[in-house]
């Protein structure tokens, strides 16, 4: 149980294209999901955090325009790198909390490695 | 405020010898504490938490840790390392749960 998928695992686009990074919660609920951004030999750097059917929370600079969050479904939120350039290449986790559970732990999805050309 | 500090950037142990991976925290509140694990290309992988029960935390692959509040610290450790332990440890605290606060990360190699 407490699986999270993200979808795709690899993207390679072309700089000024935008491209969508899907997250989803495969049997659990999900009020509330988090954006990470990791880079080479780094930690995990959180960029917003997504609650289901509000506006995403961003964490301090971090350009709400060009990442846009949408989490439409307790079970799917969407990350969409605006107009990417090749500064926006890394690998991008998202992670989801479970609902049900009171405090606990965040269940990572497997990553995004994006690359920009 | 919450924040985390993974004393080593780098351990490197030989086969079958013993891992220590060690971790201090901040906390204002009780804390959640986690220890994840990644390999090459990977996302994260959970291998113990400990949420104010037992002080002492079994995980997976024979990892343990164990919560000192006095030390604020929640070392990693196994006994006997293993080739595919080589992979990025994060220690990672949280107060509720919704925010969690990650350390810099410690690569463990595993010299055969």
């Amino acid at each position: 149980g407490a699986v999270v998928s993200q979808h795709p695992s690899r993207v390679i686009c072309k700089s000024g294209t935008s491209v969508k990074i899907e997250c989803r919660s495969l049997d659990f609920q999900a009020t509330t999901m988090f954006w990470y951004r990791q880079f080479p030999k780094q930690s995990l750097m959180l960029m917003a955090t997504s609650n289901e059917g509000s506006k995403a929370t961003y964490e301090q600079g971090v350009e709400k325009d060009k990442f846009l969050i949408n989490h439409a479904s307790l079970t799917l939120s969407t990350l969409t790198v605006t107009s990417a350039h090749p500064e926006d290449s890394s690998f991008y986790i998202c992670s989801a909390r479970d609902s049900a559970r009171a405090r606990g732990e965040q269940f990572f999805g497997p990553g995004t490695r994006l690359t920009v050309l | 405020a919450q924040s985390v500090t993974q004393l080593d950037s780098h351990v490197s142990v030989s086969e079958g010898t013993p891992v220590l991976l060690r971790c201090n925290y901040s906390s204002s509140y009780s804390p959640s504490l986690f220890w994840y694990v990644q390999h090459p290309n990977k996302g994260l992988q959970l291998l113990l938490k400990y949420t104010s029960a037992a002080t002492l935390v079994k995980g997976i692959n024979g990892f343990e840790a164990e919560f000192k509040k006095s030390e604020t610290s929640f070392h990693l450790t196994k006994p006997s390392a293993h080739m595919s332990d080589a992979a990025e440890y994060f220690c990672v605290v949280s107060d509720t749960g919704n925010q969690f606060y990650f350390g810099t990360g410690t690569s463990l190699t595993v010299i055969p």
